[in-house]
């Protein structure tokens, strides 16, 4: 069956950086991009960007650019998001997502929460 | 950046009720819009995409209807499970945005 299992809570102080995995099972990983997609505290979902596991090609929301890099390992099927720069307003849950276009069913990570605190 | 507005914010219902829920769009975005429910603690899960059409393994009671602009997620009869957060996200151009999701509370 499909899964995607993403890493554990990470607590971090503002200006540091945050790398969060997303492992992919129970599909060919390269077969669909993987979309990420935050919720800060009791708020609504933010898109965040894709990656395309095949070729590696990236997109962005412009909020983010300059300050999110998304990365896969093909090998190991895992895709990765690293925020950099935190600030206190990007503690939320992260979860990444295999959203097709298409009427296939979706598949979500089950969150990460990234905690922002000095 | 293409803005989702959704209301209602909140709603209380009744089991059997029928609920609607109204996501617009700052511009036309064609039928590129799908609907997510989400519940406490767990990720969202879509339940319509391409504006109308069920994915599979959704109940029949949740429809969708709508294009370009106005778009409506309708559950026929509320049932306890339905209890959730909703969702509209339109997928037409970038950046992907969500509305700001309608609670459906217990009455």
């Amino acid at each position: 069956q499909v899964q995607l299992v993403q890493s554990g809570a990470e607590v971090k102080k503002p200006g540091a950086s945050v790398k969060v995995s997303c492992k992919a099972s129970g599909y060919t990983f390269t077969d669909y991009y993987i979309h990420w997609v935050r919720q800060a505290p009791g708020q609504g979902l933010e898109w965040i960007g894709w990656i395309n596991p095949n070729s590696g090609g990236t997109k962005y929301a412009q909020k983010f650019q300059g300050r999110v890099t998304m990365t896969r390992d093909t090998s190991i099927s895992t895709a990765y998001m690293e925020l950099s720069r935190l600030r206190s307003d990007d503690t939320a849950v992260y979860y990444c997502a295999r959203v097709p276009g298409s009427g296939e069913t979706d598949y979500w990570g089950q969150g990460t929460l990234v905690t922002v605190s000095s | 950046d293409i803005q989702m507005t959704q209301s209602p914010s909140s709603l209380s219902a009744s089991v059997g009720d029928r609920v609607t829920i109204t996501c617009r769009a700052s511009q036309g975005i064609r039928n590129d819009l799908g609907w997510y429910q989400q519940k406490p603690g767990k990720a969202p899960k879509r339940l319509i995409y391409a504006a109308s059409s069920l994915q599979s393994g959704v109940p029949s009671r949740f429809s969708g209807s709508g294009s370009g602009t106005e778009f409506t997620l309708t559950i026929s009869s509320l049932q306890p499970e339905d209890f959730a957060t909703y969702y509209c996200l339109q997928h037409n151009s970038y950046p992907l945005t969500f509305g700001q999701g309608t609670k459906v509370e217990i009455k």
